[in-house]
């Protein structure tokens, strides 16, 4: 079967600190990757996609990137973190192909940008 | 452009009664919709997903949804809530864009169980 894994859980980092958060998918090949944040009482906004190594799309500009050097690892990165980069950061999987394919997320990483 | 819009921030019911969570979504094509649930500092798992056929599908525990085309809504019910359920709730509609399935999400309901 499938499985995700996201690390860490919680990170507490200083601003201007890079950042690095890193998933992994097991049990698939080819897989859509996705980069979620979810902030205090909101929904969940899509920052990254991808559909193969090296494909990233970006939706939203910011502070943040994301890289896929293998098929099934996907990783979120900053140079110099904000405070407005505190949040819920989920990771997604789902099978290369149409809308009716799911995603399937991870346990998240909590970051606190103090 | 897409959008979902789930008017209820928080909803609260007594174990065993009856739970209905709206979702309306607005979307030009045919909508793919998802309806999730997030334990409290967990990711996020399916319950159900609609994109064609019988408009009312049933997922994992014991929930159901009705999509309504003339209402532009997908709304989630379940006939006894347990106080397991417990948790936020989020609707989904697809949107396929250069090979990835972009889901977009509404802001949630909490649903609060009481004893």
């Amino acid at each position: 079967s499938q499985t995700i894994h996201q690390w860490p859980a919680t990170l507490v980092q200083p601003v201007g600190s890079p950042l690095s958060l890193e998933c992994t998918v097991e049990g698939t090949s080819n897989p859509n990757l996705y980069w979620y944040r979810q902030a205090a009482g909101r929904g969940l906004q899509l920052l990254f996609y991808s559909v193969g190594i090296g494909q990233i799309s970006s939706e939203v500009p910011q502070n943040l990137s994301a890289s896929r050097p293998q098929d099934r690892q996907f990783i979120l990165s900053s140079k110099k973190l904000l405070l407005s980069d505190s949040g819920f950061y989920l990771c997604a999987w789902s099978v290369l192909g149409g809308r009716s394919s799911p995603l399937h997320f991870g346990n998240g990483t909590r970051l606190t940008v103090t | 452009a897409q959008s979902v819009t789930q008017p209820d921030i928080h909803i609260t019911v007594s174990e065993g009664a009856s739970l209905e969570l709206r979702c309306n979504y607005s979307y030009g094509a045919t909508p793919y919709l998802f309806w999730y649930v997030q334990s409290p500092g967990q990711g996020l798992q399916l319950l159900l997903k609609y994109f064609s056929g019988d408009t009312l599908v049933q997922g994992i525990k014991g929930f159901e949804a009705e999509f309504k085309r003339s209402q532009s809504s997908f709304n989630l019910r379940k006939p006894s809530v347990h106080w397991s359920d417990a948790a936020e709730y989020f609707c989904a509609v697809a949107l396929l864009a250069g090979g990835g399935n972009k889901l977009t999400f509404g802001t949630g309901t909490q649903l609060k169980v009481e004893l």
